[in-house]
């Protein structure tokens, strides 16, 4: 069995602060991780994605997420947050060799204040 | 390289109807899944298709069905609508080769409003 959550459905920051979206998954065996964006009436896109590896995964517009299996998180960064990074955030896991299935966290919608 | 095409983008229809999705997947994509969204439930794992066969579901009810074609092309369809199937249905298509975590490519999805 697999799930995600995504800790604060609303994130607000100001533009050029950092951005901090939280998630941690349960898996029973090793997870493929995943963050992706949607903007409004789209469909989502993948920023990044871990499967093995590097802990430190760096992605599309400066994002980047780390892998802590101790702490079972894939916490999303990004040292400076711009006015087009507003958008709802989804961090989903996958346990098969395969990303057929992925199961999604409720996601959390980015606000960026001028 | 074209990206994941759905069609319709926009469907409205009555309880009880029946309604059908395309999806046309990246070419060379061999894999295509399908995902509910709603505002209450999130985004929710339907099935996936690979080489025209059903490889994984989800829970919904039987009421949701699917298929693909030889050529990667896969339909959905709901029979008996009701007033909760309203959402947005997103279709993901992988190259999905053997032993390889693959990444999903997401149309931009076929908004179904059942009245």
């Amino acid at each position: 069995a697999q799930s995600v959550t995504q800790l604060g459905s609303h994130v607000s920051v100001s533009e050029g602060a950092l951005v901090l979206l939280r998630c941690n998954y349960s898996s029973s065996v090793p997870p493929y991780l995943f963050w992706y964006v949607q903007y409004p009436n789209q469909g989502l896109q993948l920023l990044l994605k871990y499967t093995t590896g590097a802990t430190l995964v760096k992605g599309i517009n400066g994002f980047e997420a780390e892998f802590k299996k101790s702490e079972t998180s894939f916490h999303l960064t990004k040292p400076s947050a711009h006015m087009s990074d507003a958008a709802e955030y989804f961090c989903a896991v996958s346990q098969n060799t395969n990303a057929g299935k992925s199961t999604f966290g409720d996601g959390t919608t980015l606000t960026v204040k001028p | 390289k074209a990206g994941v095409t759905q069609t319709p983008r926009y469907l409205i229809k009555t309880r009880g109807q029946q309604v059908t999705l395309s999806c046309s997947p990246i070419s060379g994509h061999r894999s295509v899944s399908w995902y509910q969204q709603t505002p209450g439930q999130g985004l929710q794992f339907l099935f996936e298709y690979f080489s025209e066969t059903q490889r994984n579901k989800g829970n919904f009810p039987g009421r949701f069905s699917g298929r693909q074609f030889s050529n990667s092309r896969s339909e959905m369809n709901v029979s008996t609508l009701e007033l909760g199937d309203s959402a947005l249905y997103l279709c993901a298509s992988s190259l999905s080769t053997s032993g390889v975590t693959d990444t999903q490519y997401f149309g931009p999805g076929t908004r179904l409003t059942v009245l």
